[in-house]
């Protein structure tokens, strides 16, 4: 079965509104890392956040190994944040990722 | 600036033809991979790649061979290219540690 999935698959805001993506995963991690993809874009790494809570500007990721879980936090939204953001799992330190199948998050104005 | 280049952006190949994706970074990273996007399955890994001479199988290798000839280098070969391989192709290179990747703009493949 899929080791990591992601939910929802797609989501649409009014800029300003909240968003919470969620990552479960059904393995044991060494970290998880949050990505966003621009429109027919590469990817940029969010964070690297092996557990706890992280934080960077209006983005907050948190990962709870012991419930096998991590969320992206998206506060006031504006529409620059559309695009699709990406979990990955790493299982060991240095180990390849293992990718969820994406949120596509859309911001209408 | 450090980065993750590919080539070609847009490819349009035939079936049963050879493909032949190529990526360089300038990040001096030790490690490399190609991944495939298709919707609703993220990204999978298709090889990948720990130094100059070495080659790793990734998820889902069937139907594809790396060549990594160079630091820099590192190649994803479809010796006979089939349309369930149209896709987006991207290419990383990372260090290993803290899971510090860096991601190129993607290949667009279609085998008609």
């Amino acid at each position: 079965g899929q080791q990591v999935q992601q939910s929802p698959a797609s989501l649409v805001l009014q800029e300003g509104e909240n968003a919470e993506l969620q990552c479960n995963f059904s393995t044991s991690l060494n970290s998880m890392q949050w990505f966003y993809q621009r429109p027919g874009g590469s990817l940029v790494s969010l964070f690297y956040n092996p557990s706890g809570t992280k934080h960077s500007g209006r983005l907050t990721s948190t990962t709870v190994i012991k419930e096998r879980r991590s969320s992206l936090h998206i506060s006031s939204s504006q529409t620059t944040d559309s695009g699709t953001y990406l979990c990955a799992l790493e299982r060991n330190a240095g180990a390849k990722l293992t990718f969820g199948g994406g949120t596509r998050l859309t911001v209408r104005p | 600036e450090a980065a993750v280049t590919q080539s070609p952006r847009n490819k349009v190949a035939v079936t049963g033809g050879k493909v032949t994706l190529s990526c360089n970074q300038t990040n001096n990273h030790n490690n490399m991979y190609w991944y495939r996007q298709d919707t609703g399955h993220g990204l999978r890994l298709i090889h990948y790649s720990y130094g100059a001479g070495s080659t790793e199988k990734g998820d889902i290798p069937d139907g594809y061979k790396a060549s990594r000839p160079s630091q820099e280098n590192f190649s994803l070969i479809l010796e006979l290219a089939t349309p369930s391989q149209t896709s987006v192709y991207f290419c990383a290179s990372g260090t290993g540690v803290n899971s510090d990747y860096t991601f190129g703009s993607g290949t667009r493949l279609l085998v008609i």
